[in-house]
């Protein structure tokens, strides 16, 4: 079946650090790829997404480019914020499948 | 706010007892779906429902059951609860039968046994 590794936390930075998450996926098909952000106390929302291979999501400076032929979904953002601190889950959406499917999440903390 | 609503917040009860969480979708979304959040397996898929009927399933155990009523709303009953079901329980609602599009979730419903 479907399934999403992602790296395993939790990931400390100091603000303005670079971040990368890794996202891998083993899917039958052609499924659409997420990357959703906790924050404390709440549910989870949509950060962004890629529909096909090649294709590159971005938000608030986030990004993650749909990788088939390594099939990954990293993401990535150039300068971290204390606001960003979050748990972020990678996740895809498979037709074939009929659901969709989470990583265990990335407990991210920006220290000032 | 994601627009879909979840209550209780929050539900502390014993062992062995029966409760029933709910959930109001994004006005205009047809399908329903319930996850577990527990700190020592991440996000759990358990049930999808469209337009009333059961479309697919997860890890969801015998004790638990859910619905989607004519109006959407959607209801999670966990009977016979154990300690182990202690979790965060989260709907999230989309417009199509297909998982290929953005869910929208709820704050969750904190459910503790004791």
């Amino acid at each position: 079946g479907d399934s999403v590794t992602q790296m395993e936390g939790p990931v400390t930075l100091s603000e303005e650090a670079f971040l990368t998450i890794n996202c891998t996926y083993t899917a039958t098909g052609y499924p659409s790829l997420f990357w959703y952000v906790q924050y404390p106390g709440e549910g989870l929302q949509l950060l962004l997404k890629a529909t096909k291979a090649d294709d590159k999501g971005s938000n608030k400076g986030f990004e993650a480019t749909y990788r088939k032929e390594t099939t990954s979904f990293h993401l990535e953002k150039g300068s971290v914020q204390v606001s960003d601190s979050a748990v972020y889950f990678c996740a895809l959406g498979n037709t074939n499948a009929g659901k969709s499917t989470f990583g265990d999440g990335t407990t991210l903390t920006v220290k000032p | 706010d994601s627009g879909v609503t979840q209550t209780p917040k929050h539900l502390i009860t014993a062992t062995g007892q029966r409760v029933t969480l709910r959930c109001s979708p994004r006005s205009g979304d047809l399908s329903v779906y319930w996850y577990q959040q527990s700190l020592d397996q991440g996000l759990q898929f358990l049930i999808q429902y469209y337009n009333g009927e059961e479309r697919a399933k997860g890890n969801i155990l015998e004790r638990f059951s859910a619905q989607q009523f004519p109006d959407l709303h959607s209801e999670l009953n966990l009977s016979s609860l154990e300690l182990g079901d202690s979790a965060l329980y989260f709907c999230a609602s989309s417009e199509d039968l297909v998982p290929t599009g953005e869910l929208f979730f709820g704050e969750g419903s904190r459910l503790t046994v004791l």
